[in-house]
């Protein structure tokens, strides 16, 4: 069973598309999280949430909107996708917790996303 | 602002050497220092971390040293394997709760056999 889940795994569409990303954790964990990784692969979070409630909200374009149906599930919608959008973007999850634990995130294998 | 800064940017290192991979960071309230390892086509998997209060942490071939007053803190990776060709990030988080974490830019690590 994969931990942490993301589709499509690609996902290839034209400048000015609205696109959908998914992630769902199986671990129980109260927090998700989006990063994004640039060609140079940069890591930068996006977004964070923590049982269902935005927590984490980095400087993002506003086309960028994270939804999070229930704590195991986190998507991300980009609307009016830009050639700068392209880049591959990961879902993560962690838990509350003390002690090292608690900070472990647990990262999908990320969505390649390819705005031409 | 590059909050945590790696180097060097790629790595090679001949079978059983040692990698050495060194981070700094700015900001002192940074409480927790993980290091990730990438494979091509994965995400990135937490490899060891560390909190300030220790100078070392080991598990297996891999060693986290902490520098608290010299703001650093680097990977070592002993008897180096062609399976430890990866890239390798060190990151930063401080305080409760959800943990944002700040990366470094990353290092291309190859393991020549």
């Amino acid at each position: 069973d994969t931990a942490v889940s993301q589709t499509p795994k690609y996902l290839v569409t034209q400048m000015g598309n609205d696109k959908s990303i998914k992630c769902e954790q199986n671990l129980g964990h109260d927090t998700m999280y989006w990063y994004k990784q640039d060609s140079k692969k940069f890591l930068k979070i996006m977004f964070s949430y923590n049982n269902k409630e935005l927590i984490i909200n980095e400087t993002v374009p506003n086309r960028f909107s994270p939804k999070s149906p229930d704590k195991a599930h986190l998507n991300l919608h980009i609307n009016s996708l830009e050639l700068g959008d392209s880049a591959v973007y990961f879902c993560a999850s962690s838990r509350e917790g003390t002690g090292l634990t608690k900070n472990i995130q647990y990262f999908g294998a990320g969505t390649r996303l390819s705005v031409l | 602002q590059q909050q945590v800064k790696q180097s060097p940017q790629s790595l090679i290192v001949q079978k059983g050497g040692i990698s050495i991979i060194n981070c700094a960071y700015e900001n002192t309230a940074f409480d927790y220092f993980p290091w990730y390892q990438q494979f091509p086509g994965k995400g990135p998997a937490l490899l060891i971390a560390i909190r300030p209060d220790v100078s070392e942490k080991k598990e297996g071939r891999f060693t986290i040293s902490f520098n608290k007053s010299a703001k650093q803190f680097s990977l070592h990776i002993m008897d180096s394997q062609p399976g430890d060709s990866a890239t390798y990030f060190c990151a930063a988080s401080r305080g409760r709760g959800a943990q944002k974490l700040v990366f470094g830019q990353g290092t291309r690590l190859t393991i020549n056999p």
